[in-house]
């Protein structure tokens, strides 16, 4: 069974550009999750979707930070303008019922 | 959210178990108990979980306190590949609810 796909795995780009990273999901996992893990720190939730819905964002800093889900498969989730500070690494996951898979995670360095 | 308290870091010997404890006084009667591995560049993934009774599969066991407010996460032979942040969870038994991480215990395994 294929896991969650994320890409890029790396990414550096200067304070105030934009970055993307994208989420495919395990077949059939109606519950997709992003989230952010800065060194040191367990992840935290930025947003949940459940098919294409959003279920919960309310820790997405919705100023610079989105994320959509069309049709109710692989994500996106974006970044503009960038800050130093969102320097970390960005997980993707997904479940059906009681387990959460995670992805091998989008590590980004904004200099 | 339901908090948990776990030690920052624990240490173990190659071939020895580890005990990996747990405390989560304010849990409630939905919430099930998850453990999570994070090992070095990876993102977490899933180890076992439990609601009331102990549980083993091919990775742990799982023992869970007769009152659910404490739990502890045994690993029977620890290996070097074993060596990761272990996170203890709850989590709400409404399908497709989130994973709310707290920093975890840090295991090293010595040879």
């Amino acid at each position: 069974e294929a896991g969650v796909a994320q890409s890029p795995r790396y990414k550096i780009i200067e304070k105030r550009q934009s970055v993307a990273f994208w989420c495919n999901p395990i077949s059939g996992h109606a519950t997709l999750y992003w989230y952010q893990q800065i060194l040191g720190q367990g992840p935290k939730l930025l947003i949940q979707f459940q098919n294409n819905g959003v279920v919960d964002d309310s820790q997405l800093p919705k100023d610079r930070f989105s994320a959509e889900r069309l049709k109710g498969v692989d994500s996106t989730l974006k970044i503009q303008p960038a800050k130093l500070e969102d320097s970390a690494v960005y997980l993707c996951a997904s479940s059906f019922w009681n387990t959460i898979y995670f992805g091998e995670g989008s590590w980004l360095t904004v200099v | 959210d339901a908090k948990t308290t776990q030690p920052n870091s624990m240490e173990s010997n190659e071939e020895e178990p580890v005990h990996l404890p747990c405390n989560h006084s304010t849990i409630s009667g939905t919430d099930y108990i998850h453990w999570y591995r994070q090992l070095p560049s990876q993102g977490p993934e899933y180890v076992i979980h439990g609601l009331t009774s102990n549980v083993n599969n091919r990775m742990a066991s799982l023992a869970i306190a007769e009152d659910r407010k404490s739990s502890t996460l045994i690993l029977h032979r620890a290996t070097l590949r074993d060596a990761a942040v272990y996170y203890c969870i709850l989590r709400d038994a409404e399908y497709g609810n989130k994973l709310v991480f707290g920093a975890g215990t840090i295991l090293r395994v010595k040879s």
